[in-house]
């Protein structure tokens, strides 16, 4: 499958600072998909982004698709301690499967 | 409706022994996928089922195999377990093959000794 790397692998950051968590691939993506996995859960979809520059909001996060469609972020405003948890991107469409990548873990601080 | 249910949730197993896990995708989705994550680390794509057949296969031994019948319902098995197949296995569904969101199951937790 369609390989991308994830950055930062870890944030520990202060209830209320910003966060952001960065896709990155060395092809052209189709779309991109963001998931969030709490803390001895399951991944729970977010989004899918498939237009280049395509930026969506959800209330405090906002998703970016590059305009090259090699990149995405997620960037989280004012961070809640419900916010805590790994987030990943995934990758594969048409014949390749769904693969993400290693995630982002977020540690929020009361 | 109900979600992707997965069984058993947990179970230990020995070095060498051999475990089946199931998965039984949301009612009219024909995609599913399995994934193992070890603990704290990443989702590794296992196997991709759809229409009954295997579509696509991760970077692991064939001794991790599986099936999909024709209720799209899903099986994987793992067989010579060994220490480091201890992980989180996730199955999910998809409506289709192409795109759109996948629907994961809580997991089977496998802890082999």
């Amino acid at each position: 499958g369609q390989q991308v790397m994830q950055i930062p692998q870890y944030q520990h950051v202060q209830e209320g600072e910003d966060f952001t968590t960065y896709c990155n691939s060395s092809t052209t993506l189709s779309n991109i998909q963001w998931y969030k996995q709490r803390p001895g859960g399951h991944p729970v979809f977010l989004i899918q982004l498939v237009k280049s520059g395509e930026v969506k909001k959800q209330k405090r996060l906002t998703f970016q698709f590059g305009e090259a469609k090699k990149n995405s972020s997620l960037h989280i405003t004012a961070t809640q301690t419900t916010d805590v948890g790994t987030y990943f991107c995934g990758v594969g469409t048409g014949r390749r499967a769904l693969t993400f990548g290693s995630g982002t873990r977020l540690q929020v601080q009361p | 409706e109900a979600g992707v249910t997965q069984s058993p949730t947990h179970l230990i197993k020995t070095r060498g022994q051999q475990v089946t896990l199931r998965c039984s995708p949301i009612s009219g989705h024909t995609s599913v996928y399995w994934y193992q994550q070890a603990l704290g680390l990443g989702l590794q794509f296992l196997l991709w089922y759809d229409e009954g057949e295997e579509r696509n296969r991760g970077n692991f031994p064939p001794r991790f195999s599986g099936r999909q019948f024709p209720n799209y319902s899903s099986e994987l098995n793992v067989n010579a377990l060994e220490l480091e197949d201890s992980a989180l296995y996730l199955c999910a569904s998809r409506l289709t093959s192409r795109t759109g969101e996948l629907f994961f199951g809580e997991g089977s937790r496998l802890t082999v000794l």
